[in-house]
């Protein structure tokens, strides 16, 4: 099983649609959660990090659920310029080992 | 402010000639991190630096890469006798590292093409 798996997509969606993406990851004592952004033929931004208790910033909200090893992000009302592709990464021991990345989840907004 | 900075931006070398690429990382961020990802692909780990402690070098493919970071500040990746499948878009970062959840930051890659 791989450290972290994402469904690739790619998602297609119009403006305005709410879409949901999940990430399961394998390392059950795994401590840092984020979400990074991609666009084409640029370098990973933070998006957010992702926090236990869920945490929300403007139409973006994420989630962790320890117990099944998932972390999802939500977006709504989508943008033309939230396409892109959301890289779900997780971190087993900050400090201590490197950043794992999925492979993405490509999401295309369709005006 | 100074980001993470990599040269060179592209690369483009004969098979089995030799490449190093740059990184430049944020000033005072322990930690660094080498990825690779080729094209439609997701980001390949390739080696980690803590501080003073040893290179995480687990995700190197081969012994033909190597990695080395001097006084905690610069690193510099080695390809030897370069092959096809090495092209790809090489990327760098780093965070504040220690114990807490810090942000990475990217450089703009380099990208490698071996023809």
């Amino acid at each position: 099983r791989k450290e972290v798996e994402q469904d690739p997509g790619p998602f297609n969606v119009p403006e305005g649609a709410t879409v949901a993406f999940n990430c399961t990851y394998s390392n059950s004592a795994s401590q840092s959660f984020f979400w990074y952004r991609q666009d084409c033929r640029k370098e990973p931004k933070l998006l957010m990090s992702v926090y236990s208790s869920g945490n929300e910033d403007g139409r973006f909200t994420a989630q962790l659920n320890r117990a099944s090893q998932y972390i999802s992000l939500l977006i709504r009302d989508s943008k033309l310029s939230d396409s892109a592709t959301y890289l779900c990464v997780v971190n087993h021991i900050p400090g201590n080992t490197p950043l794992v990345f999925g492979k993405g989840t490509r999401l295309s907004v369709i005006a | 402010g100074a980001g993470v900075s990599q040269s060179p931006s592209n690369k483009v070398t004969e098979k089995g000639k030799d490449v190093e690429l740059r990184c430049d990382p944020i000033s005072g961020h322990t930690a660094l991190y080498w990825y690779r990802q080729s094209l439609g692909q997701g980001l390949e780990f390739l080696i980690y630096f803590q501080g003073n402690s040893a290179p995480d070098k687990s995700g190197l493919p081969s012994d033909r890469f190597s990695a080395e970071r001097t006084g905690g500040s610069v690193s510099t990746l080695t390809i030897q006798r370069t092959q096809q499948e090495d092209s790809a878009v090489y990327l760098c970062a780093s965070s504040q590292g220690g114990g807490s959840p810090f942000e990475a930051f990217f450089g703009q890659g380099t990208r490698l093409t071996v023809v």
